[in-house]
This record gives structure tokens, sequence and C-alpha cells, in this order.
């Protein structure tokens, strides 16, 4: 089956630099790739995702990369706030069906 | 409506005990997850439901744990003679495509779970 491996699982930032979340990924079957954000108390939350069919994707201080040769994928945040602290997942799918996530990533932006 | 809703948001219960976790997906949603997620961990997917198609069971940890979705709708997972280690938050999510349609997932806050 399908095995999500991220790296850091701590990331401290200043204010301001950018932060990068690496995530890596087993089975060539999965197509979907999409990252997620979770606040202290409540459920995650979609920030941007990414299809197998395409290499990049940005939105705002958002990007995500995908290599599928390499079977990686990367969440890069630009310009960080401190709003931005929080824990980060990344997943992998087949078809949006079995969602298998990384082990999250907690980034903090210090002021 | 809003978004997904769980509920309880907060269960304590003696080892040994039964208990039912509800889920209240977005309407119209097609799909529904759920995922167990411990104290500074990642999610652990346990069962997935698409449309009337059988579900996805394969992530279901033991025999302990079952999960019903009634008229494609609202879903209850149980867990049968809870244990220390089920202690957990379930967090459920929904999302509307259909079966090989790439859609976002909306998660629910979740339940925490603590057995005692």
């Amino acid at each position: 089956g399908e095995n999500v491996e991220q790296h850091p699982s701590t990331l401290s930032v200043q204010e301001g630099d950018s932060a990068v979340i690496k995530c890596t990924y087993s089975d060539s079957a999965s197509n979907y790739f999409p990252w997620y954000k979770q606040e202290l108390g409540k459920g995650p939350q979609l920030i941007i995702d990414i299809r197998s069919n395409v290499g990049e994707k940005k939105d705002q201080r958002i990007a995500v990369t995908l290599n599928k040769t390499a079977k990686h994928f990367s969440l890069h945040i630009t310009e960080t706030q401190p709003e931005d602290s929080a824990v980060y997942f990344c997943a992998a799918s087949p078809y949006g069906q079995n969602f298998v996530f990384g082990p999250g990533t907690r980034l903090s932006v210090l002021p | 409506g809003a978004g997904v809703s769980q509920s309880p948001s907060n269960k304590v219960t003696e080892k040994g005990k039964d208990v039912e976790l509800r889920c209240d997906p977005i309407s119209g949603h097609t799909a529904l997850y759920w995922y167990r997620q411990s104290l500074g961990q990642g999610l652990e997917f346990l069962i997935y439901f698409q449309g009337n198609s059988a579900p996805d069971k394969s992530g279901l940890p033991s025999d302990r744990f079952s999960a019903e979705r009634t008229g494609g709708s609202v879903s209850t997972l149980t867990i049968q003679r809870t244990q220390q280690e089920d202690s957990a938050v379930y967090l459920c999510a929904s999302s509307s495509g259909l079966a090989g349609a790439l859609t976002e997932q909306y998660f629910g806050p979740g339940t925490r779970l603590t057995v005692t």
C-alpha cells in the first residue's frame, strides 16, 4: 500500500522568511496530492492540492511542486506570517479514494 | 447548511464500554471518510463510503470497530469494548466527488475520545 513520508517534523522560521515542507510517496497509482493545515482543536483544512498531470501550482503565498518520477512533492510558503503557524499535513490518494497522510510538520513562525 | 459536523465533541468512557460517534456530512456529498488522529500524530485512515458502493473498511484496526452510513448521509462509527489505546481524536470528512473524481475533502472538528 501507499506510504507517505514528510519532513521536517518541526520547522521554525522568522516572520517574512520562506518555509518548505517535503513529502515522498511510494505508490505510483497515486494521482492526487492535497496539503492540509490544522490549527489547534480544529479539523484539517485544505490549503492547496495538485494533480499528477501538473508539475506546479501556486495560490498567492502558497505553492506546491510535484515530481512524479521521483515521487515527491513539496509545499512552499513565502513571506510567512504568524497566522501560518499550524501543523501541515501532506497526503496522497489514487483517484480521491483512500487518502494516506504524512505524519505532519509543526510550523512555527517567529515574530 | 454549514460544514461537516460531528458529535459529541468530547467523549470520556470507561474501558470496556461501547461508544458511538456521529458524523453529519455536507448535504449532497457522496463520499464520507473516517480517520483517527492520535496525539501529535498524523491521520490514520479507517473507512471510506462512496455512494451506494460497499465501503472500503481496509483501515479499521480491529473487529471492535465498525461504521454505518444510513441513507447516504449520516454516519456512525462504533467502537465496542473500548481500550485505552482507542483514545484519540476521530475525524470525519466528506467530499462531493464521485468515484474517480478528485475533489476536496471537508473535515469536521473531530470527536476527542478518552478511554479511562
